[in-house]
């Protein structure tokens, strides 16, 4: 089945560094998404991006759709304590169904 | 409070029990998913439903575990027989549009299972 591979799997930054993490797949995506997670709580739609090349910015968040529709970006910018959870790539599945299957999620850990 | 209710948000369970996971979606919301989250790991499809009908259970183990969503009232998942594999976090989402049509899925705050 399609795989969706994050890297990296955690990452523990100063606050007010830049973060950069990213999600490959094993087949071509219509549609790529991202998600966080805040600890104890259930995951939150962060950017939806529907296009080979868009990018996308929701604040200090920046995504991207890769050209290849294989993978995609999250930035995150002058990161602060909130910004700490895990991030969720996620894309339609195979088969038909389209239903979203996530990746493992990169841990992030914003040290003040 | 408009968003995906579940409920318990903690349930606890000793090994042969039942446990009935509920979620309410949005408002307006006709497609309900149903995803299991073991510690350190991603979301794993389990089932996605709309009303009265289960459209899509290709995640479902295929002994135990259930899923309906009525006409009127909650999706439950159920989980007969548990053991401790079982214990996990269990997130139902729901969407306005069918997965075809839309990627954005809105999530509950889980159901956090523990089998003794």
């Amino acid at each position: 089945g399609q795989q969706l591979n994050q890297s990296p799997q955690s990452m523990f930054i100063q606050e007010g560094e830049d973060v950069s993490m990213n999600c490959t797949s094993s087949s071509i995506f219509n549609t790529w998404l991202w998600y966080k997670q805040d600890p104890g709580e259930g995951p939150v739609l962060l950017i939806a991006l529907y296009k080979a090349g868009e990018l996308t910015s929701n604040g200090r968040l920046t995504a991207q759709f890769g050209i290849t529709r294989k993978d995609s970006f999250l930035n995150i910018s002058a990161s602060i304590p909130s910004d700490v959870g895990i991030y969720f790539c996620a894309g339609p599945s195979s088969g038909g169904s389209y239903i979203p299957t996530f990746g493992r999620g990169t841990s992030l850990i914003v040290h003040p | 409070n408009a968003g995906v209710m579940q409920n318990p948000r903690h349930l606890v369970r000793r090994r042969g029990q039942e446990a009935r996971l509920r979620c309410s979606p949005m408002k307006g919301h006709s497609h309900v998913y149903w995803y299991r989250q073991l510690p350190e790991e991603g979301l794993k499809f389990m089932v996605y439903l709309q009303k009265e009908n289960i459209i899509d259970e290709s995640g479902m183990p295929k002994e135990r575990f259930s899923a309906e969503f009525p006409k009127e009232g909650p999706s439950i998942l159920r989980i007969q027989q548990v053991v401790r594999g079982d214990s996990a976090a269990y997130f139902c989402a729901s969407s306005a549009l069918a997965p075809a049509n839309t990627g954005e899925l809105f999530f509950g705050e889980g159901s956090r299972l523990t089998v003794l």
